[in-house]
């Protein structure tokens, strides 16, 4: 079936790293995304990954991908208290173009 | 590069009231969705359309839901009558072919009351 799963919460301390994981369950997705949602704006897209490729870096942020256990993970270096937001998963299905979309994992920072 | 824009930001409305939003999407991309996301969800997929054809609306509820692309540019998702769990965030989304990246509007925020 189809479903992508994540974690609702996590907490980290500023300036730490935060790791946002997320499994899926369609072996023949060819992207995912990783979107940001702050409280009442819309989805940000941050990065994506291509299905044949196994990380992607950008800036702070690292993508890796797992294909053979159908699990990626956003790292964020330093984190700051401007990334709490509301971060969701969602890969790409080549047939239709359309999103499966996580519940999203709610990044707190402490101080 | 213009983003995709939605009009109203926030609407209350009574149920039973009808409401309609507006999406502007980025130029020049044929594809273009509507979502509903309910507090505390992922966003689901009410409609897709490719230029001004529909692709999937299988989600949509067609009792009460509409869409409409008619130039295939802009878009309007109209609700009536609402009921109380229609209460949401509307968003509008856009992409060009063939990554499929979406770009989303601000949404719009309708309460029902």
């Amino acid at each position: 079936g189809e479903d992508v799963e994540q974690s609702l919460f996590l907490s980290v301390r500023e300036g730490d790293s935060s790791v946002i994981n997320c499994t899926y369950t369609d072996s023949s997705s060819t992207y995912l995304y990783w979107y940001k949602q702050e409280p009442g704006a819309g989805l940000q897209l941050l990065t994506y990954i291509f299905s044949n490729m196994d990380m992607k870096q950008d800036q702070r942020l690292t993508v890796l991908l797992n294909k053979k256990d159908k699990h990626l993970s956003l790292r964020i270096a330093d984190t700051q208290t401007g990334d709490s937001a509301i971060y969701f998963c969602a890969e790409s299905k080549d047939s239709n173009y359309q999103l499966i979309w996580g519940a999203g994992t709610k990044l707190i920072i402490k101080p | 590069e213009a983003g995709v824009a939605q009009s109203p930001r926030y609407k209350i409305i009574e149920k039973r009231q009808s409401v309609a939003f507006w999406c502007n999407p980025i130029s020049g991309h044929a594809t273009l969705y509507w979502y509903q996301q309910i507090l505390g969800q992922g966003p689901k997929l009410l409609i897709q359309f490719q230029n001004n054809g529909v692709v999937d609306d299988s989600q949509l509820p067609k009792d009460r839901f509409s869409a409409e692309r008619l130039k295939g540019v802009d878009s309007t998702l109209k609700i009536q009558p609402a009921k109380l769990e229609d209460s949401a965030v509307y968003l509008c989304a856009s992409s060009s072919d063939p990554t499929n990246t979406q770009y989303f509007g601000p949404g719009t925020r309708l309460t029902v009351l």
